[in-house]
């Protein structure tokens, strides 16, 4: 079993729309965790980090759920340039590797 | 924010060759350096990490004298792709974290290795 999985997607939605990532982890020690965002051919970049009590950054919205090892990100009013892999990881605490789940890809239409 | 350099971003090699990527830590020093690999389509697996004056950690499965890193300064780490071959040819990326930046880490640019 895979230590971060994700949806495979591809999504692919229209200008405007609202999306949902979810994404589980099955270290049950993992205390650090993000969402990333990959554009074709580059490094992953991080978009944000989550906290328990979910947060906020303009139209995403990431939430953890520790119960349930489980993770999810939320974009509304899809633009364009949202179009990427987004990747969900997990850390333990310190200076540790990240777990990388194998990405989603999201394509916003026109 | 930290940046982290990556040298070169692109090579073509024969098979048989090594190939040498270098890993810079811009604006801040970093005791631990990673060392990433992405297949196409694939997730960004591990290989090892890197920490400054002593030895590497590899990863299950990552051939530690195929696979050299040297991590002689607080700003520099190296990894040597030795004897390449067709199926070494992947996205390599390096990330280094800042301590109090909550286990974030930053990541290099990548490099592009294809050999023939």
């Amino acid at each position: 079993r895979k230590e971060v999985e994700q949806d495979p997607g591809p999504f692919n939605v229209p200008e405007g729309a609202t999306v949902a990532f979810n994404c589980t982890y099955s270290n049950s020690a993992s205390q650090s965790f993000f969402w990333y965002r990959q554009d074709c051919r580059k490094e992953p970049k991080l978009l944000m980090s989550v906290y328990s009590s979910g947060n906020e950054d303009g139209r995403f919205t990431a939430q953890l759920n520790r119960a349930s090892q489980y993770i999810s990100l939320l974009i509304r009013d899809s633009k364009l340039s949202d179009s990427a892999t987004y990747l969900c990881v997990a850390s333990n605490s310190g200076n540790t590797p990240l777990v990388f789940g194998k990405g989603t890809r999201l394509s916003v239409i026109a | 924010g930290a940046v982290v350099s990556q040298h070169p971003s692109r090579v073509i090699c024969k098979s048989g060759t090594s190939v040498k990527i270098e890993c810079r830590s811009l604006d801040f020093q970093a005791t631990t350096m990673f060392w990433y690999r992405q297949f196409p389509k694939q997730s960004l697996m591990l290989m090892a990490t890197s920490n400054e004056g002593s030895k590497a950690t590899y990863e299950q499965g990552v051939e530690k004298d195929k696979f050299l890193i040297n991590h002689a300064s607080l700003t520099l780490s190296t990894l040597t792709v030795t004897s390449a071959h067709p199926e070494d040819s992947s996205f390599y990326i390096c990330s280094a974290a800042l301590a109090g930046y909550g286990n974030e880490q930053f990541f290099g640019p990548g490099t592009r290795l294809t050999v023939l």
